[in-house]
């Protein structure tokens, strides 16, 4: 049984263009996260979706981040045109139910660097 | 909003001894859960432990252990026996929202 899966696990862009990174929960998880490390910090909660649903963006900056969850494939974080404070890694978790109790299992995370 | 401090930014324990990481957290929902993970170098998160905030008894996980206190909001991680493996950052988690961690060593 296949962790959450991130891919890539590290990626460079120049100032201005778009990153993508996917992640794919593990078999019969309908709930992701995404959550975003800078260096030395913890990690801030960015969205929460579930399929085809934004139950969560409270985290979300207002400009140039989107994020998606179709009904199939994995679930995009979308950064437009990035900066430089957009260096971080980005974390997906996923679990089979709500956001209470259940255990949210990790990917192993993006290292996005801009330069 | 929930937000979750973890007064530490770094501690540090002998080996096979015993150490206790703090955690204080706010929220306004009554029926919460709060979460323990570990992360090494490898920056893989590991859940440690889980507390239901309604259960009144402390949630044990062979060596780890929590001292759940709800009405001071308190949520301590202790490690007992610690081993060279324990080295890592380690998050404390209300619901969906994480401190910004303890970074915990062990002196061999």
């Amino acid at each position: 049984n296949a962790g959450v899966m991130q891919n890539p696990r590290h990626l460079v862009r120049r100032r201005g263009q778009e990153a993508r990174l996917r992640c794919s929960p593990m078999k019969g998880h309908s709930h992701v996260y995404w959550y975003r490390q800078l260096p030395e910090e913890g990690l801030k909660f960015m969205v929460y979706l579930q399929k085809e649903n934004i139950i969560d963006e409270s985290g979300m900056p207002k400009e140039r981040f989107s994020a998606e969850f179709p009904k199939e494939g994995p679930s995009i974080l979308r950064i437009q045109q990035v900066v430089r404070g957009d260096s971080a890694a980005y974390f997906c978790a996923s679990s089979p139910g709500g956001t209470r109790g259940t255990e949210a299992f990790f990917g192993q995370g993006t290292r996005l660097t801009v330069v | 909003a929930q937000t979750v401090t973890q007064s530490q930014p770094e501690m540090s324990v002998q080996e096979a001894e015993t150490v206790t990481l703090s955690c204080t957290y706010d929220t306004s929902e009554s029926d919460y859960y709060l979460f323990w993970y570990k992360q090494p170098p490898s920056r893989q998160m590991i859940l440690v432990i889980r507390q239901e905030a309604y259960k009144q008894q402390n949630a044990t996980e062979n060596r780890f252990s929590v001292n759940f206190q709800k009405a001071a909001k308190s949520f301590s991680l202790k490690i007992s026996d610690s081993q060279l493996g324990d080295a890592a950052m380690y998050f404390c988690a209300c619901s969906l929202v994480f401190g910004k961690g303890t970074k915990l060593t062990v002196n061999p």
